[in-house]
């Protein structure tokens, strides 16, 4: 079955550092997502792009939080200015149908704020 | 808006069966159920489209009531790989597929 690949697995930073964490979504799928799950709790959405631009964000997705697809194959989660909040594991999905058709998740970035 | 699922934990012996439920206050498009280890990624079991339509995937189902804005995922004769985190996600109008809070489910030998 085809994957989508996120680097890197781990990424240790600190407070007010910029982090940028990149996925590699299947290659003919149209919709991209960006979720986290704070440790112990539920999986949360942050963002989903279609077209090149955000089709949909949450709250959660703020000034701080940019996505973008630099190439044909890359999808990329940027967060400017690290809080400690910001400690998740965050997951990258695709899907060829935003409605009907199912998400396939990458095995996630864990991402820790020092 | 977030479902609300039913129950937070389950414990099982083996064999056993159990019911978790997804409800939304808002008209749905479809249902999906995932199943997450601890420290993995979600893992798709299956996705529900239509009022009234079930599902199957070995010993584990799914119905999706549509006017209800409820879908039930059903496991029989559980086994110790079912062990996780059973995540329900709903798709409404705004196109977002959001996740319930999760049912940990644990089976005992």
């Amino acid at each position: 079955e085809p994957e989508v690949t996120q680097t890197p697995s781990h990424q240790v930073t600190q407070m007010g550092q910029e982090v940028i964490l990149r996925c590699v979504p299947i290659s003919n799928h149209l919709y991209f997502y960006w979720y986290r799950q704070i440790l112990g709790q539920k999986v949360e959405f942050l963002v989903s792009f279609y077209n090149n631009e955000i089709s949909e964000k949450s709250e959660i997705f703020d000034d701080q939080f940019s996505v973008e697809r630099p190439d044909g194959s890359n999808f990329t989660l940027k967060i400017r200015s690290t809080k400690l909040e910001d400690s998740a594991m965050y997951f990258c999905a695709s899907s060829f149908d935003r409605r009907n058709e199912k998400l396939f998740f990458g095995s996630g970035t864990q991402l820790s704020v020092l | 808006q977030q479902p609300v699922q039913s129950p937070q934990a389950v414990i099982l012996r083996e064999g056993e069966d159990a019911v978790i439920n997804c409800s939304s206050s808002k008209a749905l498009y479809s249902v999906h159920w995932y199943r997450q280890k601890h420290g993995e990624a979600p893992v798709f079991l299956m996705i529900l489209l239509k009022g009234g339509e079930q599902k199957g995937h070995e010993k584990i189902s799914a119905s999706f009531n549509e006017k209800k804005q409820q879908s039930s995922l059903y496991l029989t004769a559980s086994q110790l790989s079912y062990s996780g985190t059973y995540f329900c996600g709903t798709v409404d109008s705004s196109y977002k597929l959001i996740f319930g809070s999760g049912t940990r489910l644990l089976v005992r030998p």
